[in-house]
């Protein structure tokens, strides 16, 4: 079977840095995607990583580790638009369906 | 580019009623679409996967007598709510996903929210 795991919520500054983590457990991999929801709406591609490392988007980041299940979203210099729900989705295999999180929310105060 | 539409954005019907959504890959041809419910504060779920040309597959728990999936060319597909019921309301979102070239990322329509009274 597959389990996403990721916090439900998380709190942070205008200007800081919030890490999103995404531990998973499936029976194949094919990718974890991260993917960005504001409320009311869509999601919006953000990340994809196929193999370890970091991939850096301009102020965001996404990192995964293979070997341990694990990815992590880096949101840096936080804007009040980066309130949002963050979901973390993984492809078992190729040309496979995604399963989703459940997603965190993250709040962006002043 | 890999841009998703949807239609309609909003629907609000009787009880009873059959709802079409149309979801459509406007500038890429999408070999796979997804169809997700998501209900407030929840993530997505999805409802079924279709390909272009054969019948859907349903995920456990989804009557595919009552969400019927028609996925008759590369840019569009459609879901039809029959016999919605108030139950039914949520917020419909389909993914599409296109051949090579773009990988196995999804790109995801605008949505379209249900209300059944």
């Amino acid at each position: 079977g597959q389990n996403i795991d990721q916090p439900t919520e998380m709190t942070a500054t205008e200007g800081a840095i919030v890490q999103i983590n995404c531990t998973y457990q499936t029976s194949g991999f094919n990718g974890l995607f991260w993917y960005q929801q504001h409320a009311g709406e869509a999601p919006t591609f953000l990340s994809y990583n196929v193999l370890d490392g970091l991939e850096e988007k301009g102020r965001f980041s996404s990192f995964l580790s293979r070997s341990k299940g694990y990815s992590y979203l880096l949101l840096k210099e936080l804007q009040m638009k980066d309130s949002a729900s963050y979901l973390c989705a993984v492809a078992a295999a190729a040309g496979n369906k995604l399963t989703f999180g459940g997603g965190t929310r993250v709040l962006v105060k002043p | 580019g890999a841009v998703v539409s949807q239609h309609p954005s909003w629907v609000i019907c009787k009880s009873g009623t059959s709802v079409k959504i149309e979801c459509r890959s406007l500038d890429f041809q999408a070999t796979t679409m997804f169809w997700y419910r998501q209900f407030p504060k929840q993530s997505l779920m999805l409802m079924a996967t279709s390909n272009e040309g054969s019948k859907a597959t349903y995920e456990q728990g989804v009557e595919k007598d009552k969400f019927l999936i028609n996925h008759a060319s590369l840019t569009l597909s459609t879901l039809t709510v029959t016999s919605a019921h108030p139950e039914d309301s949520s917020f419909y979102i389909c993914s599409a996903r296109g051949a090579s070239g773009l990988g196995e990322t999804q790109y995801f329509g605008p949505g379209t929210r249900l209300l059944v009274l």
